[in-house]
């Protein structure tokens, strides 16, 4: 079993609709980050979060610590919105432990 | 300001020869890593440097990989003897720090390495 997986691998939706993405987790971690890599392009971190939701723009994240959970959910989806969505955690050290990515594609 | 910048955008080589790969982090950036992204395939860490310290190397996947930080900035990622396998992108991202706190990591654009 993986230590990061993540839910759905792919999702494809119609433009404005309301968008979630799932990440569940197996370790402690110290904080887990939502990155975004658009097709041929480099990766942006979203957000990185430790305890709560934090929003930014249509974007938002929460984070459950208790039940080893996270979500993205973007809302009035775009089609410049379609990329793919990881979600990492760092656990307590250094490195990263990655998710497999959720494709997304939103059609106008 | 300028980003973290990663050369070659793309190297194709053959396999068996070496190849080196650059990082050139965010200024002020105390923290670099390395990661791969094997096509098809998730995300792996590979080292990671901060500061002084001794690298965290527990994510190269064999001796032929080894990686150095010079001066506390610029990074060389080098593979020795390349296998077709080690055909991924090399990722390369920095952080102001790192250790007991956590701190957003800013990506290069990567370096798309084929071995034919």
């Amino acid at each position: 079993k993986n230590e990061v997986e993540q839910s759905p691998q792919n999702l494809t939706a119609q433009e404005g609709e309301f968008i979630t993405i799932n990440c569940s987790y197996s370790v402690g971690i110290s904080a887990l980050h939502w990155l975004q890599q658009h097709p041929g392009g480099g990766i942006v971190s979203l957000f990185m979060l430790s305890s709560g939701k934090k929003k930014h723009g249509r974007l938002i994240a929460t984070i459950n610590i208790q039940e080893k959970h996270s979500s993205l959910h973007i809302t009035a989806s775009h089609p410049r919105d379609s990329a793919v969505y990881i979600c990492a955690v760092r656990e307590y050290g250094n490195k990263l432990v990655f998710g497999a990515g959720t494709i997304l594609r939103v059609k106008s | 300001g300028a980003g973290v910048s990663q050369s070659p955008s793309n190297k194709v080589t053959e396999k068996g020869k070496d190849v080196e790969l650059r990082c050139d982090p965010i200024s002020g950036h105390t923290a670099l890593y390395w990661y791969r992204q094997s096509l098809g395939q998730g995300l792996e860490f590979l080292i990671y440097f901060q500061g002084n310290s001794a690298p965290d190397k527990s994510g190269l996947p064999s001796d032929r990989f080894s990686a150095e930080r010079t001066g506390g900035s610029v990074s060389t990622l080098t593979i020795q003897r390349t296998q077709q396998e080690d055909s991924a992108v090399y990722l390369c991202a920095s952080s102001p720090a790192a250790g007991g706190n956590s701190y957003e990591q800013y990506f290069g654009p990567g370096t798309r390495l084929t071995v034919t």
